[in-house]
C-alpha cells in the first residue's frame, strides 16, 4: 500500500492550526497507521498509533483522525519545536510502508 | 530509560557486506520485534524487515529478500542487521526501532541511526 502526504511543505506560523494529510492505495488494515516527527539530524519519534492515539508523554495539541484510506494529524497551536518533518506509516502486517513526509516550516 | 545503541558509521565498497549493532537496555529485550528501516539522506524511510529476539523469526520485505539477514545474541541483548553485495544506492541512515507486537502501538523507540556509506 502506497502512502501519499500532503502538502508536501506547509508553511505557518507558531500559534496556528497545522493539518496534515495521509492518504492510502488500500484500506490500512485495523487502522494500523502511526505518525512520527523528525527534526534534522535525529531519529523519528513516535507521535501518534492506531491511527488516533497519541505516545506518551506527546502533547494534546497532536491529534491524529481517520480510517481506512484517509487520515490526519492535527496540531492544534504550533509551538515553535513542532516545525520538522512528519511521516505516517502502516504497519503490522510485515508489509510495512511510510509516506514521503511534510515538511512543517515556519511562515 | 528505554534505549537502542546502534554501532558506528561504516565506509565500505560496492560488492562488500555490512554488519549493524543494536543494542537494547531497560526493558526486555525478547518482549519486542526489531525492525529495521533505513532513510537515504533527504529523502524518506524504507522498511526492511523485522526479527522476533524470542525466537529469532524473521521476515524481510520482498527487496531485500536474499540480501540481508537480521539476527541477534539474546546474551548481550543486542539485535544485528546485516546485508550483503552493497552498491551505491545501499547508501542510506539505517535505524533499529521496537515493535510491541501485543500493544501494535508502532515504532516506540528507535536507535540513533547508523549511516553507511557505499562508495568505491
Amino acid at each position: 500500500s502506497v502512502l501519499t502526504q500532503s502538502p508536501g511543505t506547509l508553511s505557518l506560523s507558531p500559534g496556528e492550526r497545522a493539518t496534515l494529510s495521509c492518504r492510502a492505495s488500500q484500506s490500512v488494515r485495523t487502522n494500523y497507521l502511526a505518525w512520527y516527527q523528525q527534526k534534522p539530524g535525529q531519529a523519528p519519534r513516535l507521535l501518534i498509533s492506531g491511527a488516533s492515539t497519541r505516545a506518551t508523554g506527546i502533547p494534546d495539541r497532536f491529534s491524529g483522525g481517520g480510517s481506512g484510506t484517509d487520515f490526519t494529524l492535527t496540531i492544534s497551536r504550533l509551538e515553535p519545536e513542532d516545525f520538522a518533518v512528519y511521516y505516517c506509516h502502516q504497519y503490522g502486517f510485515g508489509r510495512d510502508t511510510f509516506g514521503q513526509g511534510t515538511r512543517l516550516e515556519i511562515k | 530509560q528505554v534505549h537502542l545503541v546502534q554501532s558506528g558509521a561504516e565506509v565500505t565498497k560496492p560488492g562488500a557486506s555490512v554488519k549493524v549493532s543494536c543494542m537494547a537496555s531497560g526493558y526486555t529485550f525478547i518482549n519486542y520485534d526489531i525492525e529495521w528501516v533505513r532513510q537515504v539522506p533527504g529523502q524518506g524511510f524504507e522498511w526492511m524487515g523485522y526479527m522476533n529476539p524470542d525466537n529469532g523469526k524473521t521476515g524481510y520485505a520482498q527487496k531485500f529478500q536474499g540480501r540481508v539477514t537480521m539476527t541477534r545474541d539474546t546474551s548481550i541483548n543486542t539485535a544485528y542487521m546485516e546485508l550483503y553485495s552493497l552498491r551505491s544506492e545501499d547508501t542510506a541512515v539505517y535505524y533499529c526501532a521496537r515493535y510491541d507486537t501485543r500493544q501494535r502501538n508502532g515504532f516506540d523507540m528507535w536507535g540513533q541511526g547508523t549511516m553507511v556509506t557505499v562508495s568505491s
